[in-house]
């Protein structure tokens, strides 16, 4: 099946930096979707892309379909204590027969330092 | 609205017992999913519902069962579990019968001893 390679794996930031993440692929995604989880908590829907670079914000969260639609981004200007998760990407792939599934990355752990 | 819900939170089982997780959405979604959260392996598919009378599976669906029970509820079933099956158990919905944007429940944590 598809895979997706999510990085980084971890993060260490102070508050207040900037983060940037990405997914990428071998596989063209038509859809790409990312999640945030905090402990103990259910992944949440953060933002979703539909199209070829399309660039999407969600607050401080902004998040990029990459023009080859093998890759995505996720960047969160000035972090804050509360941004600490899990963020994972996922994307989709429509093929003839119908949507193939949702396909996670393994995801990336934020860690802020006040 | 409480969106999806899952009983029981925790659970610790003994291996060879059964129990049934328990799902229920009230987005009035199409579709519902099961998942599994193991570290390092991010979340993987157990079975999935595109609509109220199918099932099909997904990555991981050996030593499970499913029954969509109605358009609000997905049910998963261990028959004989196994420490292997030790995880978090999440279960999802999307409005359409295809993948779509996933909205998850809190989960179970699950322990087979």
């Amino acid at each position: 099946g598809q895979q997706l390679n999510q990085s980084p794996q971890s993060m260490f930031i102070q508050e207040g930096e900037d983060v940037s993440m990405n997914c990428t692929s071998s596989s063209i995604f038509n859809t790409w979707l990312w999640y945030k989880q905090e402990p103990g908590e259910g992944p949440v829907l953060l933002i979703a892309l539909y199209k070829a670079g399309e660039l999407t914000s969600n607050g401080r969260l902004t998040a990029q379909f990459g023009i080859t639609r093998k890759d995505s981004f996720l960047n969160i200007s000035a972090s804050i204590p509360s941004d600490v998760g899990i963020y994972f990407c996922a994307g989709i792939i429509y093929s003839g027969g119908g949507a193939d599934g949702l396909t996670f990355g393994k995801g990336t752990h934020l860690i802020i330092q006040p | 609205n409480a969106g999806v819900t899952q009983t029981p939170k925790f659970q610790v089982l003994k291996t060879g017992q059964s129990m049934t997780l328990q799902c229920a959405q009230d987005m009035n979604h199409n579709s519902m999913y099961w998942y599994r959260q193991d570290p390092g392996m991010g979340l993987r598919l157990i079975y999935y519902s595109a609509s109220e009378g199918t099932t099909d599976k997904g990555e991981v669906p050996n030593g499970y069962n499913v029954s969509r029970l109605n358009k609000r509820e997905f049910s998963l079933r261990l028959e004989s579990a196994a420490p292997s099956q030790t995880s978090v158990y999440f279960c999802a919905s999307s409005e359409g019968g295809g993948p779509g944007e996933q909205y998850f429940g809190p989960g179970t944590r699950l322990t087979v001893t």
